[in-house]
């Protein structure tokens, strides 16, 4: 059975057009990550959270912004997509610090 | 800050032959290690795990790798690769302090018949 389950698996947008992808988990995990990985590159940390804490990456662009309303629940908004952020999407769950991280499917954002 | 560093951008090993994937990692403090391995279009499945103990780690798949805190390195062996075992593969470390899961930049293994 799926534990980090991300939808949907492809997402076609429009240049400038809000775009949110879910990620949610069965595990109850209370670390939960978004990554953003482009072809050929390795997986970029965007952002993560800690139960409610929410830490940024520096390098995170203010286009990207992100929401966890409950434990199982977690959203990467992307306010207005440009064609550099066409990418796989991935977000995973670790328990408490420094356990594995459980990964999903990952979504494919696709910019036209 | 933490790092990872996978020298080997590209590898190419013959069926039945042995492989070793290095990994070199910074850190101040003692790390927690992964590899993960990706085929196309999927998400990332866990093959091993360094914590703490033995340095020498089994994985899934057959895989192994074993922990050099002198060499900051903990490189990837399987003794018989198997045609299955092409993908991409990710080292990555988790520094406590940060709480943060860094990624190297990957291998992409190549396996001939």
């Amino acid at each position: 059975d799926a534990m980090v389950i991300q939808n949907p698996r492809y997402q076609v947008t429009q240049f400038g057009k809000p775009v949110t992808l879910s990620c949610s988990q069965t595990l109850n995990h209370n670390v939960m990550y978004w990554y953003q990985q482009k072809s050929s590159q390795a997986p970029k940390l965007l952002f993560h959270y800690y139960d409610k804490d929410f830490n940024n990456e520096a390098d995170t662009p203010d286009n990207f912004q992100s929401r966890r309303p409950n434990t199982s629940f977690c959203f990467l908004d992307i306010r207005s997509p440009g064609l550099g952020d066409a990418a796989m999407y991935l977000c995973a769950t670790s328990t408490t610090q420094g356990t594995e991280a459980f990964f999903g499917q990952g979504t494919r954002l696709t910019v036209v | 800050a933490q790092s990872v560093t996978q020298p080997d951008i590209h590898i190419t090993v013959s069926e039945g032959a042995s492989l070793e994937l290095r990994c070199n990692y910074s850190y101040g403090a003692t790390p927690y290690l992964f590899w993960y391995v990706q085929s196309p279009g999927q998400g990332l499945q866990l093959l091993l795990k360094y914590f703490s103990g033995d340095t020498l780690v089994q994985g899934i798949k057959g895989f192994e790798a074993e922990f050099k805190r002198s060499q900051s390195s903990f490189n990837l062996r399987k003794p018989s690769v198997h045609w299955s075992d092409a993908a991409e593969y990710f080292c990555a470390v988790y520094g406590g302090a940060t709480n943060k899961l860094i990624f190297g930049t990957g291998t992409l293994l190549a396996v001939q018949p």
